[in-house]
């Protein structure tokens, strides 16, 4: 009954590797999300996506591609790996229905990302 | 943008006594409060949320207040758990596309 799934859950590499973690909800939620959780656990938003259009782009270096190819699935491709780079990264989707009705975000189980 | 202050960033208490933690945003506009817990290598969940019509909302052991004059929330557990231990986020929403503003959350603990 997973909601939010993410992989990998552990991603180890080196720095300068390109690699990619993705993202799928079954929820049929219309909007997806990626946080970064740095070491003192400070979650902050990356890129958002409403219906395969990007809608949240946070000040994130351009190493850093979000693509959607369809409302239920939301990938983040990283180039050229830093050393900063080494985080939690979160998925996370939820249903935008106006300013009146805000719903919940559900996150996924995290990827742990540790560049060398 | 919105900022959400959230205090303390750590909290002790001892089983069955009850612990505050208090959230401050700064954009009046900001509509929407949830609150996540996250336990050591987990996923941060949803324990209760507040929509800025409402002032106070409980369940069970869990409640939140909201003062949208003072522009301050609260959530307040009572007769705490050791399972309760985790790290407490408050977070705030300010416009239409589900933005969260997170504060930097409450590591709270309680001994048994």
């Amino acid at each position: 009954d997973t909601a939010v799934s993410q992989t990998p859950k552990y991603l180890v590499t080196q720095m300068g590797n390109d690699k990619s973690i993705k993202c799928e909800q079954n929820l049929g939620h219309d909007t997806m999300y990626w946080y970064k959780q740095d070491s003192k656990k400070f979650l902050k938003i990356m890129f958002s996506y409403n219906n395969k259009e990007l809608i949240i782009n946070e000040t994130v270096p351009n190493r850093f591609s979000p693509k959607s190819p369809d409302k239920a699935h939301l990938n983040l491709h990283i180039n050229s790996l830093e050393l900063g780079d080494s985080a939690v990264y979160f998925c996370a989707s939820s249903r935008i229905e106006g300013v009146a009705s805000q719903e919940t975000q559900y996150f996924g189980p995290g990827t742990r990302l540790l560049v060398l | 943008g919105e900022n959400v202050e959230q205090h303390p960033s750590t909290l002790s208490v001892q089983e069955g006594d009850s612990a505050v933690i208090k959230c401050t945003y700064s954009d009046s506009a900001s509509n929407y409060f949830p609150w996540y817990k996250q336990e050591l290598g987990k996923r941060p969940q949803l324990i209760i949320d507040i929509r800025s019509n409402v002032g106070e909302k409980k369940d069970q052991r869990i409640a939140v207040t909201l003062n949208k004059t003072a522009k301050h929330f609260s959530l307040h557990i009572t007769e705490t758990q050791p399972e309760d231990s985790a790290v407490y986020f408050c977070a705030a929403t300010l416009g239409t596309l589900g933005r969260l503003y997170f504060g930097r959350g409450t590591q709270l603990t309680v001994w048994p």
